[in-house]
């Protein structure tokens, strides 16, 4: 079965600190994967994904990720956090011909003014 | 655009009782689908659809019904409710459904069973 695993359930910086969480996938073929992130009170909403290409996507907010097929990952990177990117993150992803987004069991991210 | 939306924000039922969670989009798109969310768990697809007419089952569909006799349209039914239906639910939609889309997630509905 298809499973996205996130081994941070929750992760607190400082302001300026620098940011990698990790994602990992557990499919076989082609994958499409995928960052969302839920602000307090908020929608989630998608911070960038990655289908084809260039394995280092870069996302809104100054987040990026990259793919590493032989480690099966697709971990998220920000240089430097700010107070506003508390939020829960979550990875997701969809392989093959399942119409269906595996979402992987979030990070909470506390940062720290 | 209102996007998708969600009715009610906040409901609490006594365990048996039967309610209705409503999902409404306006980006006139084919795919729809319910995820429940639960601490340390994610999200979890309920059931999802297509397009008018089609649904299908999810990870975790028991105890939930669907119907899309619209395209703008994807209500969630709880026959008969349980505690373990506590949780936070999502509505989401995208144009195809295609495995390439960006998901767009309605506000939630938080449920609480009694």
């Amino acid at each position: 079965a298809q499973s996205v695993s996130q081994h941070n359930h929750h992760v607190i910086l400082s302001e300026a600190a620098s940011l990698e969480l990790g994602c990992n996938y557990s499919y076989g073929g082609t994958v499409n994967l995928f960052w969302y992130v839920q602000y307090p009170g908020q929608h989630l909403q998608l911070l960038l994904k990655y289908f084809s290409g260039d394995p280092l996507v870069k996302g809104i907010k100054g987040f990026e990720a990259e793919f590493i097929k032989s480690k099966f990952s697709f971990n998220l990177r920000k240089p430097s956090v700010q107070w506003s990117d508390t939020a829960e993150y979550f990875c997701a992803g969809t392989s093959g011909s399942a119409r269906q987004l595996t979402f992987g069991s979030g990070t909470q991210l506390t940062v720290l003014p | 655009n209102a996007g998708v939306t969600q009715t009610p924000k906040f409901q609490v039922l006594k365990t048996g009782q039967s309610m209705t969670l409503q999902c409404a989009q306006d980006m006139n798109h084919e795919y729809m689908s319910w995820y429940r969310q639960d601490p340390g768990m994610g999200l979890r697809l309920i059931h999802y659809s297509v397009g008018a007419g089609i649904t299908d089952q999810g990870e975790v569909p028991n105890g939930y019904n669907v119907s899309r006799s619209t395209t703008e349209d994807f209500p969630l039914r709880l026959l008969s409710a349980a505690p373990s239906q506590t949780s936070v639910y999502f509505c989401a939609s995208s144009p195809w459904g295609g495995l390439q889309e960006t998901q767009y997630f309605g506000p939630g509905t938080r449920l609480l069973v009694l």
